[in-house]
């Protein structure tokens, strides 16, 4: 059975950091292609970043621009999100995702929620 | 704004259909067949009910389907029952730099 199970929510500062880690079990991790989408309280999902199965092709969505980074450690079968420059538009819960170059979402971690307030 | 346009509700009874709609443009709804459908019950996370425009998951009931045409896909729900109370987001693959774009999502309700 594949499981993603996101970590390192919490409560940050405007302009602090956090990093966030999708731990992956039940698949040959270092295959896939991994993506991070984010849902603020009440509003729809927006896909973040992806990452290529062997780390080194990533893309961002331009609100993250330059302020986020997205890596993975196949050998622990880990995805992570570097946040800095958080600001309170980053407030949302973070879904690690699944899913190859034009393929869907087809497994998701449960979530964690960051919150951006001073 | 959200760059795919759902209707922010819709409702039927237990047993009916209901249609949602999903609407784009050419740079990504109706230039390719990569329109997904996601559910989401309260509080839990996405799943994949519907890929490539009309493919369903294993696993995933044949009472929903998916359809395109032109710039607008559609999933519909039939024969209605309580468990599909959730809310509904379409996706599709965009040329642009954005990757993936995701509609604002539409509530259904069984009544």
């Amino acid at each position: 059975e594949v499981q993603l199970v996101e970590s390192g929510g919490g409560v940050v500062q405007p302009g602090g950091s956090l990093r966030l880690s999708c731990a992956a079990s039940g698949l040959t991790f270092s295959s896939y292609w991994m993506h991070w989408v984010r849902q603020a309280p009440g509003k729809g999902l927006v896909w973040v970043s992806r990452i290529n199965s062997d780390g080194s092709s990533t893309s961002y969505a331009d609100s993250v621009k330059g302020r986020f980074s997205i890596s993975r450690d196949n050998a622990k079968n880990t995805l992570y999100l570097q946040m800095n420059s958080l600001r309170a538009e980053d407030t949302a819960v973070y879904y690690c995702a699944r899913g190859e170059l034009r393929r869907p979402f087809d497994y998701w971690g449960q979530g964690t929620l960051v919150t951006v307030s001073s | 704004q959200s760059a795919l346009t759902q209707p922010a509700s819709v409702s039927g009874s237990p047993g009916q259909s209901i249609t949602i709609s999903c609407t784009g443009t050419s740079s990504d709804v109706g230039g390719y067949n990569y329109v997904s459908w996601y559910q989401q019950p309260p509080g839990k996370a996405p799943k994949l009910m519907i890929y490539d425009v009309s493919n369903r998951p294993s696993g995933v009931s044949n009472r929903f389907s998916g359809s395109k045409s032109v710039n607008t896909a559609s999933l519909t729900i039939s024969g209605l029952q309580a468990e599909d109370e959730a809310d509904y987001y379409c996706s599709s693959y965009t040329s642009s730099s954005t990757y993936v774009v995701f509609g604002g999502g539409t509530k259904l309700t069984v009544l």
